[in-house]
């Protein structure tokens, strides 16, 4: 079936900056999005970037179909990025259908 | 505001006991879906429905069951607890391009 590698499994950021999240997929990639979890806490909705680039703030992320991927990057980043963030791959074309398939995370701490 | 409501928040069953976790959405949405999450690991798919009274088989579900009585309640059964269910229990609703996630129930099986 689907598998979702992400990398760096963790990285340990001083404030200011930036960094980059990688998310491969080893099939062909439908739909995907990005999500952020707090510790201990729920999952949010970052992006959902089915192709392309999208930006929301310091965020962007860039997924290339063909090349099976999607990237994540911070920019600037601020002790308030500090969590996991998740990448997820949906079966779907055409919006989701929530049947993601996750990677594992990149847990991301930014130090002052 | 979108919301999905978890209950409980935190359980500690015995192994061989039942256990029902609940999940309630006032986002209006047709899709709800049930995920569970290791220490350390990613979300998988337990169990989804895309309307009431009908629920499918996601990626793990063996051990669990799922009910969904209405659009808006979808709950998680494990008939006899085991360790190996210990886990943090997540559920869902999703429409469109929209996925909102509950804020989880810490299951301990002991």
């Amino acid at each position: 079936g689907q598998q979702v590698q992400q990398s760096p499994t963790s990285l340990v950021l001083q404030e200011g900056e930036n960094a980059e999240l990688q998310c491969n997929f080893s099939t062909s990639l439908n739909s995907m999005q990005w999500f952020y979890q707090r510790p201990g806490g729920s999952l949010i909705s970052v992006f959902y970037n089915p192709s392309g680039t999208k930006q929301s703030g310091r965020l962007t992320s860039t997924t290339v179909i063909k090349e099976r991927r999607s990237s994540l990057h911070i920019s600037s980043s601020q002790i308030t990025d500090s969590g996991t963030y998740l990448c997820a791959m949906d079966p779907n074309t055409g919006g989701l259908s929530g049947k993601l398939t996750f990677g594992e995370g990149t847990q991301v701490t930014v130090i002052s | 505001e979108a919301a999905v409501t978890q209950s409980p928040r935190s359980k500690v069953a015995v192994t061989g006991g039942k256990v029902t976790l609940s999940c309630h959405q006032t986002n209006n949405h047709d899709y709800m879906y049930w995920y569970r999450q290791d220490t350390g690991h990613g979300l998988r798919l337990i169990h989804y429905s895309y309307v009431a009274d009908s629920t499918e088989k996601g990626d793990i579900p063996d051990g669990y069951k799922a009910s969904r009585p209405s659009q808006e309640n979808f709950s998680l059964i494990l008939e006899l607890a085991s360790l190996s269910q210990t886990a943090v229990y997540f559920c869902a609703s999703s429409q469109y391009t929209e996925v909102f996630f509950g804020k989880g129930t810490r299951l301990t099986v002991v």
